[in-house]
């Protein structure tokens, strides 16, 4: 089945600071890929999602690219807040959402 | 438009004993899917279901059964609870399936066996 490797597991920035969180995956066929955001105490929100036929996408802050030839994906978060710091979880689909297990970021003020 | 919907938010069962969940999707959404959180195994997929039918199902235990009513509502089952069945367990709807389909999640049940 899908495996999902997700680095670094923590992740430490200064406010303004970008954050880069990255991903691999092991099934060429995979073809959706998310990225949730979870805070303590809540299940994990969707921040963005890309699809195999793209290889960037953007909303404001936040930014996901693809490589699927590397079978790789990436969230990248610029000008960071103190509200960013969660845990973030990729994903990779064909039928079924498989995690990575999970970033913890925190932004110092 | 109202989120997904879990309930009970905590449970407390001793080794043994069965539980049943519960998980409301958003109004109109089909498929369900539930999720086991732990602190070392991360989210794991337990079974979807889709119009009353089991449509995918993760590598877990018989023990773990779920159900899909008409109205698309779920409700996940655990049997024979063991200590390790303690964690945080989510559900999350989608309006045909995970498949290319953003999955939006509940705030989970927070299962304890003592």
């Amino acid at each position: 089945g899908e495996n999902v490797e997700q680095h670094p597991s923590t992740l430490s920035v200064q406010e303004g600071d970008s954050a880069v969180i990255k991903c691999t995956y092991s099934d060429s066929a995979s073809n959706y890929f998310p990225w949730y955001k979870q805070e303590l105490g809540k299940g994990p929100q969707l921040i963005i999602d890309i699809r195999s036929n793209v290889g960037e996408k953007k909303d404001q802050r936040i930014a996901v690219t693809l490589n699927k030839t590397a079978k790789h994906f990436s969230l990248h978060i610029t000008e960071t807040q103190p509200e960013d710091s969660a845990v973030y979880f990729c994903a990779a689909s064909i039928s079924t959402l498989t995690f990575g297990k999970g970033t913890m970021l925190l932004v110092s003020p | 438009k109202a989120g997904v919907t879990q309930t009970p938010r905590y449970l407390i069962k001793t080794r043994g004993q069965q539980v049943t969940l519960s998980c409301s999707p958003i109004s109109g959404h089909r498929s369900v899917s539930w999720y086991q959180q732990t602190p070392g195994q991360g989210l794991q997929f337990l079974f979807e279901y889709f119009s009353e039918t089991q449509r995918n199902k993760g590598n877990f235990p018989g023990r773990f059964s779920g159900r899909q009513f008409s109205n698309s509502r779920s409700e996940m089952n655990v049997s024979t609870l063991e200590l390790g069945d303690s964690a945080l367990y989510l559900c999350a709807s989608s309006p045909q399936g995970a498949e290319n389909t953003e999955a939006f999640f509940g705030q989970g049940t927070r299962l304890t066996v003592v």
